[in-house]
Order: C-alpha cells, then sequence, then structure tokens
C-alpha cells in the first residue's frame, strides 16, 4: 500500500519563476495538506485541499495556490519564488475527519 | 495563539540511555497530538498518535503520554540506540475549527556508541 507520493525530489529555480509540486495520497485519504518547513524549523501550515476546495489556509501570500483533482491528488503551484521559498515541502494526507496525518518525503526546492 | 514548544533543541546521549522529550501547548482544546520522527533531508514518519480521550500510547521502545489539563506531552525512549539519531517533532491537532498540524520545532536528538 503506497503512503503519500511527492514528485520531484529535488527542484532548483531561480528567482522570478514559478513551480508546481505534486503529491498523491495515502489510499483511503481524501484531504491533502501542504507544509513548508524551513531548515532547522517545525513545518508551517500553507493550506488544506478536501473535494477540490480550498478548506483552509495558513498564513502564506497569494502566490502560493493550490489545486485537488477528482482523485484526490494535489498541486501545490508558487509564482514569482523568491530566495525565502527555498524550502522542504511537505504533503499530508488524511481523512475527510483528520485521526492522524501520513506524509510524503517532501519536494526539497531551491531559489538562486 | 495556539504553540506547541519542544525541549530541549537539541540531546547527546551515550547509546543504551533512556530519554524524555518534552512538548508542551497553550491551547487545552485538543482533538490529537502527533509523535514524528525526521531524518536529515526526510520527510515524516509518524511514531504515535494519542487523541484527547487518551493518557498514552506505545509503540516498542516508545511511549508517549498526553496531559491536557498541564498542557504537555512526552515522548519516552527506551534503550536509546544510534539508529534513534534524527530529529523528533511534535503536533497538536486543536479544536476551534483549525483542520490543520501545529507543530513545535523539534529535538534533535544524537545517540552516540
Amino acid at each position: 500500500d503506497a503512503g503519500v507520493t511527492q514528485s520531484p525530489t529535488h527542484l532548483i529555480k531561480t528567482r522570478g519563476q514559478q513551480v508546481t509540486l505534486r503529491c498523491s495520497p495515502k489510499s483511503g485519504h481524501d484531504t491533502v495538506s501542504w507544509y513548508q518547513q524551513a531548515l532547522g524549523q517545525g513545518p508551517q501550515f500553507i493550506f488544506q485541499y478536501y473535494e477540490e476546495e480550498e478548506r483552509q489556509r495558513g498564513n502564506f501570500p497569494d502566490r502560493f495556490s493550490g489545486h485537488q483533482f477528482p482523485n484526490y491528488s494535489s498541486e501545490l503551484n508558487v509564482n514569482a519564488l523568491l530566495l525565502g521559498d527555498s524550502a522542504l515541502y511537505l504533503c499530508a494526507s488524511s481523512q475527510q475527519v483528520p485521526n492522524g496525518y501520513t506524509f510524503g518525503s517532501g519536494t526539497r526546492l531551491t531559489v538562486v | 495563539k495556539q504553540e506547541v514548544t519542544q525541549i530541549p533543541a537539541a540531546l547527546s546521549v551515550p547509546e543504551g540511555e533512556n530519554l524524555v522529550l518534552n512538548c508542551s501547548f497553550t491551547d487545552s482544546a485538543i482533538y490529537n497530538l502527533q509523535w514524528f520522527r525526521q531524518d536529515p533531508g526526510k520527510g515524516l514518519t509518524s511514531l504515535l498518535l494519542i487523541q484527547s480521550s487518551q493518557r498514552e500510547q506505545t509503540s516498542g521502545r516508545l511511549n508517549a503520554s498526553l496531559d491536557k489539563s498541564s498542557g504537555r506531552s512526552t515522548l519516552y525512549i527506551a534503550a536509546s540506540q544510534p539508529g534513534d539519531s534524527a530529529t523528533y517533532l511534535c503536533a497538536g491537532h486543536f479544536a476551534g475549527g483549525y483542520n490543520k498540524l501545529i507543530f513545535g520545532a523539534g529535538t534533535r536528538l544524537a545517540v552516540h556508541p
């Protein structure tokens, strides 16, 4: 049984570019959340998707947007990349009423 | 404001020691608390999930407790091994309409032979 799958594993982008990260949730999970983890810090909540809609959003600018597809997979898009966007981006899946979260291995984004 | 704090930030112990990692939170209206392990540059591996109605959970050499009234959780690791070296994160899922995890900054554990 596959857990949460994220792609790509690593990514290097230039400041000002746009990036798309992808996530496939664990089988049986219909809710996807995205987190940003800067070096040496705990993950910070970006947003959560359920039934193809953004259900909740953390304190992140509109440059961060997302999408959920009918098969529950999700994308995170970041526009106009800044150096400060360099981080590990984690995807977590859960059931609609969460009873614990399962995380993927993350995508390491480096903005140069 | 809901906050989660972990103490200590880093810990170095010799192999075989029993150790306790601490996690405190400011909001007692908690649904559950989850402990994770993170190896350098990797994702999060769930270790234990404690529901608000539970006092503790055990898995192998790991035992986690939850005390809502005092806003504390502890992760106890028995007979530590070098393979336990990693960062340990606790995260709370709180009531109040916030359907997300709030994380502490983690405790970086090094177990040396």
